[in-house]
This record gives C-alpha cells, sequence and structure tokens, in this order.
C-alpha cells in the first residue's frame, strides 16, 4: 500500500498567517491526491482534488500543489473557522486508497 | 446528493453490525459508495466500496472475509456489514460518494455512524 505522511502533525497560528501543509506518498501518485477538512464530530469535507483543484464551494484562500511525491496545502490568510484536522488521501487506481495521519490545525 | 446514515450501535464482541446509508437528492446507482472508519482520535481508513448499478464490492485486504458491502438500488441505500466484531473495531463508521470504484475522491460523506463494541 502507499504510505502517506503528513507535516507537521499539529500546527498553531494566528488570523491572517499564510499556512502550509505538506503531504508525501511512499511512490509516485502523478497528481492522484485528495485533500479534505475535518471539524470534530462532523465527517470530512473535500477541499482539492487533482492536487490542485478547488472543489465546489470551497474559498478560494485554499490552493493545492505538488506532483509525483510531494504535495501541498496552503491556507493564504488563516481564517477562525479553518480551525479542523486535515488530511490528504492518495487515489492511484492501482493501489488501495490511503489517508495522511492528519495535521491538527489550532489558532492561536 | 445527500448521504444518510443509521443511528448508533452498540454490539457484543463476536457479533456482526450493519449500517446503512441512504442516499437522496441524486443519481445513486451509477456512482460509487466506499465506506471508512475512524477510530477514537485517530486517522481515516478504507474498507471497501461498490458501483450499485455492477453490484460487484471491492474490499481492503484488512478487512477481507469481514466485511459485506452491498446496495439496494430502488431504495438508494448501501450497506456494510462487519462480522466478528471485536474492541478493536470500535470507531465511527463513514459512507462517502465516489465517482468510481478505484481512482477517486470521495464527496459527499454521510453524517458517520458510532459503533461500539463491548466485551
Amino acid at each position: 500500500d502507499i504510505l502517506m505522511t503528513q507535516s507537521p502533525s499539529t500546527l498553531s497560528a494566528s488570523v491572517g498567517d499564510r499556512v502550509t501543509i505538506t503531504c508525501r506518498a511512499s511512490q509516485s501518485i502523478s497528481s492522484w491526491l485528495a485533500w479534505y477538512q475535518q471539524k470534530p464530530g462532523k465527517a470530512p469535507n473535500l477541499l482539492i482534488y487533482k492536487a490542485s483543484t478547488l472543489a465546489s464551494g470551497v474559498p478560494s484562500r485554499f490552493s493545492g500543489s505538488g506532483s509525483g511525491t510531494e504535495f501541498t496545502l496552503t491556507i493564504s490568510s488563516l481564517q477562525p473557522d479553518d480551525s479542523a484536522s486535515y488530511y490528504c488521501q492518495q487515489y492511484d487506481s492501482n493501489s488501495p486508497y490511503t489517508f495522511g495521519q492528519g495535521t491538527k490545525l489550532e489558532i492561536k | 446528493v445527500q448521504l444518510v446514515q443509521s443511528g448508533a450501535e452498540v454490539e457484543r464482541a463476536g457479533s456482526s453490525v450493519k449500517v446503512s446509508c441512504k442516499a437522496s437528492g441524486g443519481a445513486f446507482s451509477s456512482y460509487a459508495i466506499h465506506w471508512f472508519r475512524q477510530a477514537p482520535g485517530q486517522g481515516l481508513e478504507w474498507m471497501g466500496g461498490i458501483i450499485p448499478i455492477f453490484g460487484a464490492p471491492n474490499y481492503a485486504e484488512k478487512f477481507q472475509g469481514r466485511v459485506t458491502i452491498t446496495a439496494d438500488a430502488f431504495t438508494s441505500t448501501a450497506y456494510m456489514e462487519l462480522s466478528r466484531l471485536r474492541s478493536e473495531d470500535t470507531a465511527l463508521y463513514y459512507c462517502a460518494r465516489g465517482l468510481s470504484a478505484a481512482g477517486t475522491w470521495f464527496d459527499p460523506w454521510g453524517q458517520g455512524t458510532l459503533v461500539t463494541v463491548s466485551s
């Protein structure tokens, strides 16, 4: 299975900060990567697919980049509502679906 | 489309649990429904999926032999049954829609069903 590793595991930042979360795959997955936001007690919510395509209704302060084995999720100007856990997920068609272990983002 | 799951379950170790996921407001049969779980304080784990129009499910190797995923196109409902429950199966179980069985992202997700396994 493809191992997905996120960093950092936890992150604390202030409103207005630019925040970046990294996700690394154990082998190349081209651009077959999605990002999700999950708030406590809620289901995951799709933010980005195909590494950089913003899902419908997602604020433009979220963006994704990368290909191959290294990917990033960036929040350009952190808002209070962005306090959540973030997960990357690979969807290479030749491998079972796997997720990163998550990044917990806290607002200072 | 909206996915609505059945309510919380408490089961004894060794028994089985069946969770449902009903779709409303959009196409059902031609998309895939996948199942995931999230143990307390842990990450997300894919269990398997099915495309209702085809009927043949695919399962994660870890759950082969213990999980059964089915779908009823007439009621737009998918089901996930997990057997031979153990305490480590205590988790929130989610369904989510995918474009296909393989190579897809997942959107939307059901609200989650808490399954508690007691010994």
